[in-house]
Parts: C-alpha cells; structure tokens; sequence
C-alpha cells in the first residue's frame, strides 16, 4: 500500500531552535496539506498544496512557519524560531484532485512528527 | 469557518454492541468525510459521502447525512476491540481543492 512517509516521527528540541519536518507524498498525489494536532484546538490546518503551489497558508503563524514543496516528492515544513506553544502532532497528508476541481477525495494521512519543544 | 463537531465526543461499549456518533457542520457542504485516528498514528479515511446522498454503507460501517439539519452519524455495528480509536468528521467546502475542516473528534473505546 503506497503511504505518505514524514520524517522525523519525533523531535525534541530547545526553544529558539529551528526544526524541520518532512514529508514524502503518495506518488502521483497533487495536493498535500500540512495540519497541527493538539488537545486544546484538535485538528488545524496550517497549509496546503496543489502541484506544489502553495494555495493557502493562512493558518500558518508567517514570522516563524514556512512551508515549501521543493519538488513533487518532497514537502517540508520549517519552524524558526521555535517556541514551546508549537509542541504539538504535525502531520502531513496527500491527496489527488482531478483537473475538473473535483473534492471528493479523500485524504491520505502520515503518523506525524510529535514535537515538543522544550 | 465550516467545522465538524462530534457528539459525543467520549463513548465507551461493549465488544459486539453498535457505537453511533454523530457530527453537526454550520455551512454547505461538497462532501462529509469520516476518518478513524488509532493511538500514535496517523487519520485513515473511513468512508465519503455527497451532498445528494442520504445513506452509504462500507462494511459494518453506516453513514447517514441530513444536509436539511447539517448532519450527519456514523454507525459501527457489530463493534470489536480493534474499533477503539478516534473518529472524526470533516466537512469539504465547496469550491474544491480537496481541503476538508475537521471536528474535534469522538473518542470510542471497545471493550472486549
């Protein structure tokens, strides 16, 4: 089964570092979201991708989260500095939307990178 | 913004009874996703449904959507113990590009 691969599946590291996830989309997907997890807020989507073009990113904090597709196998997403409020699950998903602007698809999750911040 | 909310958000049962959730959404929608989170890893979909459908079946799972009351319950009968995990709802606008809002989850825990 093709699955989405994010890389690293935990970090622990000191405020004011800079930490940076990765993620590998299923191939041929052309979208790719990027969603933080906590126990407070739940699921928020911080940005998303299509044809590695980023569509929107407002939920994104934009002094310190940057989120880049340097080609169609690759998607990161960049924290500097970090703070302790970041510590959180991130996770990356995929997915393929056809030309016509079709939505219903589903979306293809990884198991995350679990941050904390220190 | 349009978000799913679940109801209940904790539910805990007996292996071989039927867990329901339901899931409210405040706008219009293109489609209404459930997705299953097991502890320590990633959203798996579960199953879609249109907006001019009123039912869909896969498996044990049962969906229902009342575009009329904005909302929709999720029926698992028959639970076992591997059905323990979060369930969520999400709502996919309109206007496309497959992005979804996601509701805060139910949390089912299936005792064997």
């Amino acid at each position: 089964d093709a699955r989405v691969t994010q890389t690293p599946r935990h970090k622990v590291t000191e405020m004011g570092q800079e930490v940076t996830m990765r993620c590998q989309p299923i191939l041929g997907h052309n979208t790719v979201f990027w969603y933080r997890q906590t126990m407070m807020q739940g699921l928020e989507l911080l940005a998303y991708f299509r044809n590695r073009a980023p569509l929107d990113d407002s939920g994104m904090p934009k002094d310190r989260f940057s989120a880049e597709m340097p080609d169609a196998t690759l998607a990161t997403l960049k924290i500097q500095p970090s703070e302790p409020r970041d510590s959180a699950v991130y996770f990356c998903a995929s997915g393929l939307v056809a030309m016509d602007r079709d939505n219903n698809q589903p979306q293809h999750f990884g198991d995350g990178t679990r941050l904390s911040i220190l | 913004s349009q978000q799913g909310e679940e109801d209940p958000q904790a539910l805990s049962i007996q292996e071989g009874e039927n867990a329901t959730m339901n899931c409210s959404y405040k706008t219009s929608i293109n489609n209404l996703q459930w997705y299953r989170q097991n502890s320590g890893r990633g959203l798996v979909h579960l199953i879609l449904i249109r907006s001019n459908e009123r039912e869909k079946h896969s498996g044990r799972l049962r969906v229902t959507l009342d575009t009329s009351k904005k909302s929709s319950s999720l029926l698992i009968t028959a639970s076992r113990a591997a059905d323990t995990a979060s369930y969520f709802c999400a709502t996919a606008f309109p206007w496309g590009n497959n992005r979804l809002a996601f509701g805060k989850g139910n949390q089912v825990v299936v005792i064997p």
